[in-house]
């Protein structure tokens, strides 16, 4: 069935470092992708978004790009702040169904 | 900008007693869902709701779980007899669509002791 794979945290970085957290996809068609973000003792918010092979999607300096060749969706920042830490999850829907498959998220923590 | 609620945000109770979580969904929105959380694990699909019938369900919501929207605006999910295992984060979340973005809750935490 559909699923996600992500990058196995925790993943620990300096201030202004560059951030990339792995994610590849298995799913039969094309789904949307999406990076939700889960700050302490909060819920999910969605972070960013791609529908369709080669789309980008951006957001507070997060990118990630649909990369339907090597089915993936990888998060990246240039520069990482301290607000940042949080956990990360990956997740794919396809257009014809209603539930999320997501991973396993990445820990992130962001030290001065 | 329009947000999905939900109440409470902590629940403790005992074992085989029954909760309901309830849920507002965004106010336009048709599609409903519900996911739990684990602590520790990933987010798991439970189920989501359409016109006021179950669409899809997990393999994880049995008898156990039901689902009701009462009302015009509230969106319930009630475990009839919780057991242990049942502690988690409960999130909801709507959709304007079927396979659009899905917009969450800040979720309910349920301990069952």
């Amino acid at each position: 069935g559909d699923s996600v794979t992500q990058m196995e945290g925790p993943v620990t970085l300096s201030e202004e470092a560059f951030l990339t957290i792995n994610c590849t996809y298995t799913a039969t068609g094309y789904p949307s992708l999406f990076w939700y973000v889960q700050y302490p003792g909060e819920g999910l918010q969605l972070l960013l978004k791609a529908t369709k092979a080669d789309d980008k999607g951006s957001n507070k300096g997060f990118e990630a790009t649909y990369r339907k060749e090597t089915t993936s969706f990888h998060l990246e920042k240039g520069s990482v702040q301290v607000s940042d830490s949080a956990v990360y999850f990956c997740a794919l829907n396809r257009k014809n169904n209603n539930d999320m498959r997501f991973g396993a998220g990445t820990r992130l923590t962001v030290k001065p | 900008e329009p947000e999905v609620t939900q109440t409470p945000s902590h629940q403790v109770t005992q074992m085989g007693q029954e909760v309901i979580l309830r849920c507002v969904p965004i106010s336009n929105h048709l599609y409903f869902y519900w996911y739990r959380q684990i602590l520790g694990q990933k987010v798991e699909f439970l189920v989501s709701f359409y016109n006021n019938e179950i669409s899809e369900k997990s393999e994880i919501f049995d008898d156990q779980f039901s689902v009701e929207r009462p009302d015009g605006s509230n969106f319930t999910l009630k475990i009839r007899s919780t057991k242990l295992e049942d502690s988690a984060m409960y999130f909801c979340a709507s959709s304007s669509q079927m396979g659009e973005t899905q917009y969450f809750g800040p979720g309910t935490r349920l301990l069952v002791l």
